[in-house]
Order: C-alpha cells, then sequence, then structure tokens
C-alpha cells in the first residue's frame, strides 16, 4: 500500500463553517505534512508533524489547526476562513531521514476548497 | 538557503522529441533533489531523487536526469515525449530536517504540453 488518502476531494464552505480535511496512510510514515497549493502554483508548506508532534508551523493563520491523533492520521481543522484560503490542500508523508531513508514525500491527491 | 529555480514555466515538444526540463538548485549542503510530475486535478507524483552516489538518476515513465555539482543543475529529460507526457512538473531541494522529517523547497514548476 503506497497510498495517501485524503477525503473530502471537494469542500465548499462559507466563512462562518467549520470543517475538517482528513489524510490517512498506511505506509508507516512517522512524518506528515500539510501543503497548500493555489493555481499554477507550487505547493507551499504548512505544516510538518513527525512522530505525532507538531515540528514545523510555517507561520500560517490559527484559522487553520491542525491535529495528529496518531501515526497514520492527520486532520486540518478549518474555522472563520477567507475567500482567499480557497485552493488544493495536499497531505504527504514519509519516513523519517535515517538508516539510509531518503524521506521521500509521498503525496495525496489533494483536497480542492472554496471557500465563498 | 536552499532554493529552486526552474527554466521555463511553458516547454512545448512534439510526440517523439526529446523532453528537456531545467532545474538549477542553490544548496549549502548537499542536497537532496527531486523532480514530481502532477497531472491535472492530482496530487504529486515522485518520478525520481538523488540522494548520494550515481550522478544519473533513471526514473518511472522513462524519465531520468543527472546532478552535475559543477553547474549546481538538475535537469530532466526523456528521450521520447508520450502524449500522457502532459502535466506540470515541480523540481525540489530539500531545505531543512527537523527529526527526521524534511521540509521541500519547490521551484516555480514547468507546463509539458505534448504536440501531436
Amino acid at each position: 500500500d503506497t497510498e495517501v488518502t485524503q477525503t473530502p476531494k471537494h469542500l465548499v464552505m462559507g466563512m462562518t463553517n467549520k470543517k475538517s480535511l482528513k489524510c490517512e496512510q498506511h505506509m508507516g510514515h512517522r512524518a506528515m505534512y500539510w501543503y497548500k497549493q493555489k493555481a499554477k502554483k507550487p505547493p507551499e508548506l504548512m505544516f510538518v508533524y513527525s512522530y505525532e508532534k507538531l515540528s514545523i508551523n510555517e507561520s500560517v493563520p490559527s484559522r487553520f489547526s491542525p491535529e495528529c491523533p496518531n501515526s497514520s492520521l492527520l486532520n486540518l481543522h478549518l474555522h472563520a476562513l477567507q475567500p482567499e484560503d480557497s485552493a488544493l490542500y495536499l497531505c504527504a508523508s514519509s519516513h523519517p531521514i535515517a538508516g539510509g531513508n531518503t524521506g521521500e514525500l509521498f503525496f495525496g491527491e489533494g483536497s480542492r476548497l472554496t471557500v465563498l | 538557503a536552499q532554493s529552486v529555480t526552474q527554466l521555463g514555466s511553458h516547454v512545448s515538444v512534439s510526440e517523439g522529441a526529446l523532453v528537456l526540463l531545467r532545474c538549477n538548485y542553490s544548496s549549502s549542503v548537499p542536497p537532496y533533489l527531486f523532480w514530481y510530475v502532477q497531472y491535472p486535478n492530482q496530487g504529486l507524483q515522485l518520478l525520481l531523487k538523488y540522494t548520494t552516489g550515481a550522478t544519473l538518476v533513471k526514473g518511472i515513465n522513462g524519465f531520468e536526469a543527472e546532478f552535475k555539482k559543477s553547474e549546481t543543475s538538475f535537469h530532466l529529460t526523456k528521450p521520447s515525449a508520450h502524449m500522457s507526457d502532459a502535466a506540470e512538473y515541480f523540481c525540489a531541494v530539500s531545505a531543512r530536517i527537523i527529526q527526521g522529517a524534511q521540509k521541500l523547497v519547490f521551484g516555480q514548476g514547468t507546463r509539458l504540453t505534448i504536440n501531436p
């Protein structure tokens, strides 16, 4: 199993809604990532979890709240978003870089978010 | 700081022709380098990677890349383009490692179009 599964694939929400994006992997990876990708742009890192602990937060606004309940799951809780937050949200996972592992990221297909 | 420059935001080749996508990097340490491909409305898929060792790296779908330290380049090539190669291609360098997780810095991407 070499998949990273993201749900939902599409999400439309109003600025006052609360919603969550979910990500799951069963490759035994201990690092998980959230990226944001705007149209015709490269992915931008938002958060990194390593061994279920938040290790990188790229100064993301607090209306985005990540959660890593266990080593296989990663959530992104959304609240009071703005229209400019509309984007493709990509989850990725990797083995830690150690012992010969080179830590390449495996990406899910993304959740396309539209904020009205 | 690590960075990546992809020369040419859009490359167009004929089916059967050579594909060459250019990537130059800047890194203060020996780099980990990656090429990812993104098909429309999908996530990113790893094509190939360079970490250490052999400088000519072969990947999936007939692609290969050569790491040239003296030129700080990692150009992606394929001898004969196929219609299914039409996609967005991202070069990335590993910029930071924390607790085994790595931050990738992506280039701006190159959109590859294949003409029949």
